[in-house]
């Protein structure tokens, strides 16, 4: 089955700690990004990769970074959390060429930070 | 002001009912708009797509789209308790195929 896979699901972490989330397609897209979601604010995008080792940031990228050495994975990484930062986070892939650029998102993970 | 602005609802309709979504944006730029639909506890998919003004229909959608006033809606006919879910336009410029800019999302509910 095609589709986009994130871990954990649900996590709650404290301020400070390092945490990686985890995102993996085996849909073979060149195309990947990270984006989080807030009442009020809708969607927003963090940082996205256009192919392996090619990562830009988006439109809210302070405090994350993230990496693209395969195709399949694009981890998330929060090296020190803040409440902030609190979100509910997707993963997303599509192919790079060809209308209308469907992105296939993952199912979410959920983030708390105290 | 933000870019893409979406009335975030909720709207709670019976079944059966026409349903009008509604996003205006700022950016004459924007060149492809989209209708995303996101179930509780789910990612969103894509569900309708354009990049023309006028209008694109598929079964009981209709997306509209009308550049000289920077609108766009969607239209379900006959909604179902099914169609309950939030709904994010979306939209990008004609030479960024991956950057998306979404409005808030619309939570609809369609009660029996």
């Amino acid at each position: 089955e095609a589709q986009v896979t994130q871990n954990p699901r649900y996590l709650i972490t404290v301020t400070g700690k390092k945490l990686t989330v985890t995102c993996s397609q085996n849909m073979n897209h060149e195309y990947m990004s990270w984006y989080r979601q807030d009442p009020g604010l809708g969607l927003r995008q963090i940082y996205y990769s256009m192919n392996v080792e090619v990562t830009d940031k988006g439109d809210v990228p302070e405090g994350y970074k993230v990496s693209r050495k395969e195709k399949r994975n694009f981890p998330l990484i929060l090296e020190s959390p803040s409440p902030n930062q609190t979100s509910l986070y997707f993963c997303a892939s599509r192919v790079r060429q060809g209308f209308p650029y469907e992105q296939y998102f993952g199912p979410g993970t959920r983030l708390t930070v105290t | 002001q933000k870019e893409v602005e979406q009335d975030p609802g909720p709207l709670s309709v019976p079944e059966g009912a026409i349903v009008s979504l509604n996003c205006t944006y700022s950016n004459s730029a924007f060149q492809y708009f989209m209708w995303y639909r996101q179930y509780s506890r789910k990612g969103p998919e894509l569900l309708m797509y354009t990049y023309s003004s006028g209008n694109k229909e598929d079964g009981r959608f209709t997306a509209q789209v009308d550049k000289s006033s920077k609108y766009i809606s969607l239209f379900i006919r006959d909604s179902q308790p099914s169609d309950s879910a939030t709904y994010l336009c979306a939209m990008r410029f004609y030479n960024q195929g991956g950057k998306l800019i979404f409005g808030q999302g619309t939570e609809l509910s369609v009660k029996p």
